[in-house]
């Protein structure tokens, strides 16, 4: 059954550095998502995008997140200068159509800012 | 934006006994209602899902029931196993989700 990757599972940082995290979505899928997951709370959405562009985002998704398809199967998510509130587990998604089509996770990133 | 508050916290049941875990919503618009299954360190898997348009739906030991009017739906655990244990989140929306805090199940053998 075809999944979502993620890579690194888990990426170390200093606080004020830039990280780039990486996403294979699914190949026949046409909408991306990043959500993330501060240890022991629940997922929050990020980010949504679809046609080359954001289709919606969060207040969490501030000036210091950017996301990006360089080509026609990777989907990252940048964050700039890294905070320490910043730590939490990255998890990437793909669904066939927007809406109330199925959310396919990937594995996450841990991301851990020091 | 849309709310979801789930109930309980944390619920543990004997084995082979049923576990019930429930949810709340707050946008009226919010017309897809999956639950995801989260095993400690692991990504979060769709295990059932329900659309608005419909008030339950089975599979296998599993159940989703929606009340659209109260807004509220639930995921029925039958017959619970040891490997039943993990945390449930629940999730409402349209285009984005939104995503309860999560119940841990702990399954006692």
């Amino acid at each position: 059954e075809p999944e979502v990757t993620q890579t690194p599972s888990h990426q170390v940082t200093q606080m004020g550095q830039e990280v780039i995290l990486r996403c294979v979505p699914i190949s026949n899928h046409l909408y991306f998502y990043w959500y993330r997951q501060i240890l022991g709370q629940k997922v929050e959405f990020l980010v949504s995008f679809y046609n080359n562009e954001i289709s919606e985002k969060s207040e969490i998704f501030d000036d210091q997140f950017s996301v990006e398809r360089p080509d026609g199967s990777n989907f990252t998510l940048k964050i700039r200068s890294t905070k320490l509130e910043d730590s939490a587990m990255y998890f990437c998604a793909s669904s066939r159509q927007g809406g109330d089509e199925k959310l396919f996770f990937g594995s996450g990133t841990q991301l851990s800012v020091l | 934006g849309e709310n979801v508050e789930q109930h309980p916290s944390t619920l543990s049941v004997q084995e082979g006994d049923s576990a019930v875990i429930k949810c709340t919503y707050s946008d009226s618009a919010s017309n897809y209602f999956p639950w995801y299954k989260q095993e400690l360190g692991k990504r979060p898997q769709l295990i059932i899902d329900i659309r608005s348009n419909v008030g339950e739906k089975k599979d296998q030991r599993i159940a989703v029931t929606l009340n659209k009017t109260a807004k509220h739906f639930s995921l029925h655990i039958t017959e619970t196993q040891p490997e039943d244990s993990a945390v449930y989140f629940c999730a409402a929306g349209n285009n984005r989700l939104a995503f309860g805090k999560g119940n841990q199940v702990v399954v006692i053998p």
